[in-house]
C-alpha cells in the first residue's frame, strides 16, 4: 500500500511551547489529510480533516486556534499543538487519501507527544 | 455515517482462520464497508473494503451479506503478528470515523 509518513514519532516538550508534526504522503498525491488523537485504552477520535489549499474543517469540540492545521502542498499536512499542556498529551495520527472518498486512507505510524 | 458494532473481544488459535463479525444494520446504500486493524502503538493499516460484493486480498477476505446489514472480515490462517485491534467502518463521505473495534488475539 501506500507510504505516510509523520515525524517526529515521538516528541517531549515543555508546557506553554508549541510542537509541530508533519505528515507526509511519500508516493502519491492525497487532496485530502485526516488528524487523529488517541488517549490510552481508547479509539482513535478524528480532530480534523484538511485539504490542500483551503482551510481545515474541524469536528465538533476541537479548538482550532490551538490545533492549527495547514495542507500546503497534495504530499503535505503538518498539525502545530500550540501553547501545549501536560492534557494534550497524547497519540497524534495522520491519514491522507488519494481521492476524497470511497478509496482507501493510508496512516502514519503516529507521533507520541509528552507535555511535561 | 452509519453506525457499527463490533464484540469487544476474540480469541483464535493460531493457523486458524479468525472470524472477525460487524454489524451495520443502519448502513445506506452507497456506503463502503472499510477494515482496519491496530498494532500497540502504531498507525491503523488498512486491510480491505467494499460495497456489497466480497472483496478478497493478499491479507483477508470481506463476506457482506445480501442485506449489507452486516458483515465479516476473515483472516485464513491466524499468526501471531494478527493480534490487534480490528476496526470496521461505515462510510460513503470523506472521513472514517473509528469505533471502539474489536481485540483480536491469536494464541499458540
Amino acid at each position: 500500500g501506500a507510504v505516510v509518513s509523520q515525524h517526529p514519532s515521538w516528541v517531549i516538550c515543555k508546557s506553554g511551547t508549541s510542537v509541530k508534526i508533519e505528515c507526509r504522503s511519500l508516493d502519491f498525491q492525497a487532496t485530502t489529510m485526516f488528524w487523529y488523537r488517541q488517549f490510552p485504552k481508547q479509539s482513535l477520535m478524528l480532530m480534523a480533516t484538511s485539504n490542500e489549499g483551503s482551510k481545515a474543517t474541524y469536528e465538533q469540540g476541537v479548538e482550532k486556534d490551538k490545533f492549527l492545521i495547514n495542507h500546503a502542498s497534495l504530499t503535505l499536512s503538518t498539525l502545530t499543538v500550540t501553547s501545549a499542556h501536560p492534557e494534550d498529551s497524547s497519540f497524534y495520527i495522520c491519514s491522507a487519501r488519494v481521492y476524497a472518498t470511497n478509496t482507501e486512507a493510508f496512516f502514519g505510524q503516529g507521533t507520541r507527544l509528552t507535555v511535561v | 455515517d452509519a453506525k457499527t458494532t463490533q464484540p469487544t473481544s476474540m480469541d483464535c488459535a493460531e493457523g486458524r482462520a479468525a472470524n472477525l463479525p460487524c454489524n451495520h444494520s443502519t448502513i445506506s446504500g452507497n456506503e463502503y464497508v472499510y477494515w482496519y486493524r491496530q498494532i500497540h502503538s502504531q498507525g491503523p493499516q488498512y486491510i480491505i473494503h467494499g460495497l456489497k460484493n466480497n472483496e478478497t486480498n493478499e491479507m483477508a477476505s470481506l463476506i457482506i451479506t445480501e442485506d449489507r446489514k452486516s458483515s465479516t472480515l476473515i483472516l485464513p490462517h491466524a499468526t501471531l503478528r494478527d493480534t490487534a485491534v480490528y476496526y470496521c467502518i461505515v462510510s460513503a463521505g470523506n472521513k472514517l470515523v473509528f469505533g471502539a473495534g474489536t481485540i483480536l488475539r491469536v494464541k499458540s
